[in-house]
């Protein structure tokens, strides 16, 4: 089993919807939680860095961390086609220095 | 600033050949770590440079290594080359070493035939 898990997708939306995607995790160690998201054939994009539990918010973006049941997700509001993309969770230990450990990503598709 | 920059962008190689990659971080960033990106095992963490020194190590065999230069740009390097080693190389750069945000680059696609 892996460290982090993430449904693959894909996921379709129609534009204005909201978008969830979410990743679970077993290694109870990781404090620091990030989303990436991916165009194809590009590098991943920092969106969102929390660390430990609880939420953050930035702009249509809001990242959600529950260390309790090893669980984080990523909301898009009023997604719009330029979000279609594969998003990334990632997550990092402070003893681990800055390797991350990446979910397999999400394919999501705003239709217009 | 300018961002996390990646040479040569696109390469093809022949098994057994060797490949050397290179990474400019972003201005002022200390650590650079390279993740191997494929469509089955995903982004896998292959090393992390912090002044100069390995700090962690990925699961993948002797064959990749790398590099970090005192003005923090860093190489790594594959050598005999396999089939499985087609994938997209991306580079991370990070400010200080340890839980902090990490900034990629765009990737170095390696095909080798």
């Amino acid at each position: 089993q892996k460290e982090v898990e993430q449904d693959p997708g894909p996921l379709s939306v129609p534009e204005g919807a909201i978008v969830s995607l979410n990743c679970t995790y077993s290694n109870s160690a990781f404090q620091y939680f990030m989303w990436y998201r991916q165009y194809s054939r590009k590098g991943p994009e920092l969106l969102m860095y929390t660390y430990s539990s609880g939420n953050k918010e930035d702009g249509r973006f809001t990242a959600q961390v529950d260390k309790s049941s090893k669980y984080i997700s990523l909301f898009i509001r009023d997604s719009q086609p330029s979000d279609s993309a594969t998003y990334l969770c990632a997550m990092s230990d402070q003893a681990a220095g800055n390797k991350l450990t990446f979910g397999g990503g999400t394919r999501v598709l705003v239709k217009p | 600033k300018a961002g996390v920059t990646q040479t040569p962008r696109y390469l093809i190689k022949t098994r057994g050949q060797q490949v050397t990659l290179s990474c400019s971080p972003i201005s002022g960033h200390r650590s650079v770590s390279w993740y191997q990106q494929t469509p089955g095992q995903g982004l896998q963490f292959l090393f992390e440079y912090f002044s100069e020194t390995q700090r962690n190590k990925g699961n993948f065999p002797g064959r990749f290594s790398g590099r970090q230069f005192s003005n923090s740009r860093s190489e790594m390097n594959v050598s005999t080359l396999e089939l499985g080693d087609s994938a997209l190389y991306l580079c991370a750069s990070s400010p200080r070493a340890g839980g902090e945000t990490q900034y990629f680059g765009p990737g170095t696609r390696l095909l080798v035939l």
